[in-house]
């Protein structure tokens, strides 16, 4: 069955600190992949996406992701952190096959310390 | 506005009522998904509607789940016969056709049955 793992339900890191969000997949093929955050009180926004090619993706608020397939993995990377970016993040994949249905992981949630 | 708009943004009822959750797209995208997002979990898609194709229900969790949608415009979620374990908030989100395509998410609408 096609799903999304997210191994770290909380972490917290310190303002300046580099961050990596965990995502692992359990698919036959090479999904699309995503990563979505959702701030307290507010919608989820895309922070990026990838398809296909470049497997490091660059994504807005200075965030950026690696695919790995020899892993089924998908990170989520900022190289430092700001207390903004406190929030629930979560991966999820879709698959060319099923439109634009997308399964999600549970979420990381991040803390961020002054 | 330009966002997904959805409607009620809170809503209590008893055990046992039936509830109607109504999502108004972004104009223009002919793809939308309802998921649902229990406390502290990740998003479970229930299901996506493209134009004029027969809808994905392969999320609904129950035949008490129903949703419906008028060519483009507006789609309704209906619950019958409420369960607490159906207390949630259920997302909807819109996009142009295509797996490729970002998806862009309301508020939600958050469920509590008592």
């Amino acid at each position: 069955a096609q799903s999304v793992t997210q191994p770290d339900i909380h972490i917290t890191v310190s303002e300046g600190a580099s961050l990596e969000l965990r995502c692992n997949y359990s698919y036959g093929a090479t999904p699309y992949l995503f990563w979505y955050v959702q701030s307290p009180g507010q919608g989820l926004q895309l922070l990026l996406k990838y398809f296909s090619g470049d497997t490091l993706v660059q994504g807005i608020k200075g965030f950026e992701a690696e695919f790995k397939r020899s892993q089924s993995s998908f990170n989520l990377r900022k190289p430092s952190v700001h207390w903004s970016d406190a929030a629930e993040y979560f991966c999820a994949v879709g698959f060319y096959n099923q439109g634009g249905k997308l399964i999600f992981g549970q979420g990381t949630e991040l803390s961020v310390k002054p | 506005g330009a966002g997904v708009s959805q409607s009620p943004s809170n809503k209590v009822t008893e055990k046992g009522k039936d509830v109607e959750l109504r999502c108004d797209p972004i104009s223009g995208h002919t793809a939308l998904y309802w998921y649902r997002q229990r406390l502290g979990q990740g998003l479970e898609f229930l299901i996506y509607f493209q134009g004029n194709s027969a809808p994905d229900k392969s999320g609904l969790p129950s035949d008490r789940f129903s949703a419906e949608r008028t060519g483009e415009s507006v789609s309704t979620l209906t619950i019958q016969r409420t369960q607490q374990e159906d207390s949630a908030v259920y997302l909807c989100a819109s996009s142009s056709p295509g797996s490729l395509q970002p998806q862009h998410f309301g508020d939600g609408t958050r469920l509590s049955i008592l």
